[in-house]
């Protein structure tokens, strides 16, 4: 059984501070995706990651993936009140065409002052 | 972008009615249509994949009778809650898929039974 876990699940920073999150998965894929989720609404993509090594940026959000590890990160960098959300990272599953997405266990982050 | 919508975002129903909620891309056909169930606090469960004019596929835990799923057409496909009762109470999230890595989520639908 796919399994893909997220670390940590709940992070409370300080604006302007760094952190990590981290998302591990449990069988071969080569594609995964982050997205962010407000409170009641549904989901955001940030970021499609298609291969090893793969990183991609946007503004204070950067994501890696290490397909041979399994392992995908998601940097924050000098966070702000705004990025507090919670963020899923996803692992596909391609059956056919089109990827089946196993998602994570999310990662709720709280930005504070 | 291509637009997913959902409707209704939210309904309240009373124990032992049927609700369905529609998934619908806006701007695309989609090849695929995927469900995905979310209780409060935690993440999304693949529910099923639909493709149009082809059974749902199911995935393991998931009641085939009581989740009715028909995908009629390339920018439409339909859940239906049978019987519903509180346990059903949930988030649902459909997202349509192109023949490319992308999925495209709806705004989801806020399901309450009493």
């Amino acid at each position: 059984e796919l399994k893909v876990e997220q670390n940590p699940l709940f992070l409370s920073m300080q604006e302007g501070k760094n952190y990590t999150i981290y998302c591990n998965y449990s069988t071969t894929s080569d594609r995964l995706y982050w997205y962010r989720q407000d409170p009641g609404k549904s989901l955001e993509s940030l970021f499609v990651l298609l291969s090893n090594g793969a990183v991609k940026q946007e503004g204070r959000l950067m994501a890696s993936l290490d397909t041979k590890a399994r392992l995908s990160t998601l940097h924050i960098t000098a966070a702000v009140h705004d990025l507090s959300a919670t963020y899923f990272c996803a692992v596909a599953i391609i059956p056919y065409n089109t990827d089946k997405l196993i998602f994570g266990t999310g990662t709720r982050l709280q930005v504070f002052p | 972008g291509a637009v997913v919508s959902q409707h209704p975002s939210w309904v309240i129903c009373k124990s032992g009615t049927s609700v369905k909620i529609e998934c619908r891309s806006l701007d695309f056909q989609a090849t695929t249509m995927f469900w995905y169930r979310q209780f409060p606090k935690q993440s999304l469960m693949l529910m099923a994949t639909s493709n149009e004019g082809s059974k749902a596929t199911y995935e393991q835990g998931v009641e085939k009778d009581k989740f009715l799923i028909n995908h009629a057409s390339l920018t439409l496909s339909t859940l239906t809650v049978t019987s519903a009762h509180p346990e059903d109470s949930s988030f649902y999230i459909c997202s349509a898929a192109l023949l490319t890595d992308t999925q495209y989520f709806g705004p989801g639908t806020r399901l309450t039974v009493l």
